[in-house]
């Protein structure tokens, strides 16, 4: 079963910052935050990742609170592009594991409508 | 650079008939993943593999083979097919080890229906 929640859809506006909520309160110690987006039916894509500290990169913004129990995913300056589903998952980093613990469990992620 | 390529895209099968889904990727990536997507939902692992020559289940294994037999490629195989089995099949690949990015990487699906 997937370790997070995360509403069902969220819409925003084209060129506005979208903001997407993630719970994962029995995160462990070991457990990386991990953001995947699906854009219609292609295969999901990588946006970011991180353990306990703020990460930017060229897509998005992830911020992890103090306790590690929630996060939200920044997209700054939203396009109608980023319509999408975006998936939260919690996975352990790949030297702690050797099977099945290391793998993507999907849940049914938020459906990103971005607005005109 | 092709990333992760499957092979067929579409393919309409009768019940009761077997095929095998391809997947190839050209990054070195030790770890390697199918998984299946039905309407509304998220993906679901069917199997997975940490390394050549080994295989192991995911979460709806049932009615699925796979065999890793080269380090870039992953076979998926239905022996007889279910209408059950319609869904979309997506093949993932990712680096182990923690000096390197980790992050998986997905093929584009393949889209199988079971008349």
């Amino acid at each position: 079963d997937a370790k997070t929640t995360q509403p069902p859809s969220m819409d925003c506006a084209e060129g506005r910052a979208a903001n997407l909520p993630c719970n994962h309160s029995t995160i462990s110690g070991n457990e990386y935050v991990y953001w995947y987006r699906q854009i219609h039916s292609q295969g999901p894509q990588y946006i970011i990742h991180g353990l306990k500290n703020n990460e930017t990169n060229e897509m998005a913004s992830l911020i992890i609170t103090e306790d590690r129990k929630s996060s939200t995913l920044i997209l700054p300056h939203a396009t109608l592009r980023d319509t999408a589903v975006y998936y939260c998952i919690v996975r352990p980093r790949p030297s702690d594991y050797g099977g099945s613990q290391g793998n993507l469990i999907f849940g049914k992620g938020t459906k990103l409508s971005v607005k005109p | 650079n092709a990333g992760v390529t499957q092979t067929p895209k579409f393919r309409v099968l009768k019940t009761g008939q077997s095929m095998t889904l391809l997947c190839a990727q050209d990054m070195n990536h030790e770890y390697m993943y199918w998984y299946r997507q039905d309407p509304g939902m998220g993906l679901r692992l069917i199997h997975y593999s940490v390394g050549e020559g080994t295989t192991a289940k995911g979460e709806v294994p049932d009615g699925y083979n796979v065999s890793r037999l080269k380090k870039q490629n992953f076979l998926l195989g239905l022996e007889s097919a279910a209408p059950s089995q319609t869904s979309v099949y997506f093949c993932a690949s990712s680096y182990r080890s923690d000096s390197l990015n980790t992050e998986a990487f997905f093929g584009q699906g393949t889209r199988l229906t079971v008349v």
